[in-house]
């Protein structure tokens, strides 16, 4: 089955310590995207990737970093840098960036600090 | 200053009857609007979405109107039923800005269907 996978499920980090968080799928689609949510609040764009080898900051980039190798990849890394890395963080892919392209989602890391 | 507010946290409706989820937006570019439901421990899946060309669209049980003069939304379903509890979250975009242009999340309502 197509659709997008997301691991670990659960991630714990230590301070001072860097984490990757894993973005894989199988649709074929160019664009990729970071989420992070908070409770009580929506969605907000870490970094998004709209071909291989380009990608692009979000509203909330601070302290992430994004590479993408490959098309069927995104990770994510957490770095010492983000002060509050505690969330809930969901990647998502569509055919080609655009307002109007229903994303599909992972379902998710659950990040938190030791 | 959050660009589009789902201010209900929290909708408890009957089993059959019609669950009403509202969404405003105050940016007056966004001009596609987009409701996505999510289960516990699972990502967001798309639902409905409705251009500013249209004030409603119907798909089954679901069905979106929009008013561009109040900047609101709203996702009606009829009948309500039991697998319909989750998360629903509102999104807009302004999709003649950019090819690029990204989607704007509200902070989600929480559908709950009673027997």
């Amino acid at each position: 089955d197509g659709g997008i996978t997301q691991s670990p499920k659960y991630l714990f980090r230590k301070e001072g310590q860097n984490v990757t968080l894993s973005c894989e799928q199988n649709l074929n689609h160019d664009a990729m995207y970071w989420y992070r949510q908070d409770p009580g609040q929506g969605l907000r764009l870490i970094y998004y990737s709209q071909i291989v080898n380009d990608f692009q900051k979000g509203d909330i980039a601070e302290g992430y970093s994004v590479s993408r190798e490959k098309k069927e990849s995104f990770p994510l890394t957490v770095t010492s840098a983000q002060k509050n890395p505690t969330a809930f963080y969901l990647c998502a892919s569509s055919e080609r960036t655009g307002g109007n392209q229903p994303q599909h989602f992972g379902d998710g890391t659950r990040l938190s600090i030791l | 200053d959050q660009q589009v507010k789902q201010n209900s946290p929290s909708l408890s409706v009957q089993e059959g009857r019609i669950s009403i989820l509202n969404c405003d937006y105050t940016n007056s570019m966004f001009d596609y609007f987009l409701w996505y439901k999510k289960y516990p421990a699972e990502g967001p899946t798309f639902l409905i979405s409705i251009s500013s060309i249209k004030d409603k669209n119907e798909d089954g049980r679901f069905t979106v109107f929009l008013n561009k003069s109040a900047k609101h939304l709203s996702l009606h379903i009829v009948p309500s039923q039991p697998g319909d509890s989750a998360v629903y979250f509102c999104a807009a975009s302004a999709l003649g800005r950019s090819s690029a242009s990204k989607i704007i999340f509200g902070s989600g309502t929480r559908l709950s269907i009673r027997p």
